[in-house]
């Protein structure tokens, strides 16, 4: 069983749509939850960080941690084209633990005019 | 120049040359990293350097050496490598290593050609 796991799609929407992307993990030792966004021919750059568990907004982004479940969502509202890319789910535990941090395979969203 | 630089963009070689990657970071973090990104498969942490000392090698084959000689810059020399070797090879850099609360910042990495 892989570490992290994340559906690659790609997750076609129209614009003003929500995206809905989701992760899950089998350590229950995570603590740290990451989003990170990765436009084509970019490297990845860090949309949403969350430690423990609970949810956090930020503008048309909302990060959810289930622990519960060991599954995280990222939800994006009134979707744009500019938001086409792939989103990878990153997770990590504590550094004492000598947990890396974890990346998911990404996911490719296709926002369409 | 801000964030994480990363050069060449690209590289094509072939099996038996040697060439380096360069990765320079302009945040005065202390941690860096090299990661190899793959067609449909997750980002492979390769090394992780903390104030220029190695602290993780990820059971990388000796082909690919890295070098750190300060906090600010990054390299990867590649020799002898395969076909298998063609990837994005992604640097990034954070305040400590292991310090996730601001994330990693990367670089936008060099795609690599083996022939």
């Amino acid at each position: 069983q892989k570490e992290v796991e994340q559906d690659p799609g790609p997750l076609s929407v129209p614009e003003g749509a929500i995206v809905s992307l989701n992760c899950t993990y089998s350590n229950s030792a995570f603590q740290y939850f990451m989003w990170y966004r990765q436009y084509s021919r970019k490297g990845p750059e860090l949309l949403m960080y969350t430690y423990s568990s609970g949810n956090k907004e930020d503008g048309r982004f909302t990060a959810q941690v289930d622990k519960s479940s060991k599954y995280i969502s990222l939800f994006i509202r009134d979707s744009q084209p500019s938001d086409s890319a792939t989103y990878l789910c990153a997770i990590a535990g504590t550094k004492a633990a000598g947990n890396k941090l974890t990346f998911g395979g990404g996911t490719r969203v296709l926002v369409k005019p | 120049e801000t964030g994480v630089t990363q050069t060449p963009r690209h590289l094509v070689m072939g099996m038996t040359n040697k060439k380096s990657l360069k990765c320079e970071q302009h945040l005065g973090h202390n941690a860096m990293y090299w990661y190899k990104q793959s067609a449909k498969k997750p980002l492979e942490l390769m090394f992780v350097y903390s104030l220029e000392e190695r602290v993780e090698n990820n059971s990388v084959p000796s082909r690919f050496s890295p070098e750190c000689p300060n906090s600010s810059h990054l390299f990867l020399h590649l020799h002898t490598l395969q076909p298998e070797d063609s990837a994005l090879y992604l640097c990034a850099s954070s305040q400590e290593a292991w310090f996730f609360n601001y994330g990693y910042t990367f670089g936008s990495g060099t795609r690599l050609t083996v022939v």
